[in-house]
């Protein structure tokens, strides 16, 4: 069975640090998809990356950045310089491609303070 | 703009009652998507639809009932059934068929009971 693991529940940083947020996954499937979504306290999800397991290739976009690694199953997530309003819970999810409907998983969450 | 729309935002029911939370989305998406969100937790699935006229149940579908008799809509009823509704609820929608794509959000419905 597909599963995801953020081990880290809250993080704190003060502005303008670095943080790295951990995801893990477990799939038995050779094609799917990782993602990473934001939760800012309004609750909304927003969508901030996917990557498919054949695209090893790290992705910046501008202070984010995404490091995916499937010798280890992990793809973390990097903040640069972080800022408040990076304040959010991020959650890290798994979509196997051969599977419909219940095939989007997501680990149970990483809650981010980014302090002043 | 294309996207999600629930409604309504907050709600509050007394014990024993229906509610039906609305989902709405011009995105032109084929799956669309319930899930319950309780404090400090992840996502849990309710139930999901692939298609008009079909739906399957989720992760915790028990206390909970849907329709999708439109493509652009996927109504969520809480019922007296539900022993533990109060919770945020999100729907999405997703592209790539439903296969591959990612999934878009609203802006959630959160509902006490009183």
């Amino acid at each position: 069975a597909q599963k995801v693991t953020q081990a880290q529940t809250e993080i704190s940083v003060v502005e303008k640090e670095d943080v790295t947020l951990d995801c893990v996954y477990e799939t038995r499937d050779t094609t799917y998809y990782l993602f990473w979504y934001k939760q800012p306290p309004s609750g909304e999800l927003v969508f901030l990356i996917r990557r498919n397991s054949f695209d090893e290739q790290n992705e910046i976009s501008g202070r984010y950045s995404w490091n995916f690694q499937k010798s280890t199953s992990s793809f973390n997530f990097t903040i640069t310089a972080s800022q408040v309003v990076d304040s959010a819970v991020y959650f890290c999810a798994l979509s196997e491609a051969g599977n419909y409907g219940q095939n989007f998983v997501f680990g149970p969450g990483t809650r981010l303070s980014v302090l002043p | 703009d294309g996207g999600i729309t629930q409604s309504p935002k907050y709600l509050f029911r007394k014990e024993g009652q229906n509610v039906t939370l609305s989902c709405e989305q011009n995105l032109n998406h084929d799956a669309m998507y319930w899930y319950r969100q309780d404090p400090g937790q992840g996502l849990r699935l309710i139930y999901y639809s692939q298609i008009v006229n079909d739906f399957q149940k989720g992760d915790i579908a028990e206390g909970y009932s849907v329709s999708r008799e439109k493509k652009e809509s996927f109504p969520l009823t809480v019922t007296s059934a539900q022993k533990n509704p109060t919770a945020f609820y999100l729907c999405a929608s997703r592209s790539g068929q439903g296969r591959d794509g990612e999934l878009f959000f609203g802006e959630g419905s959160r509902l006490t009971v009183l």
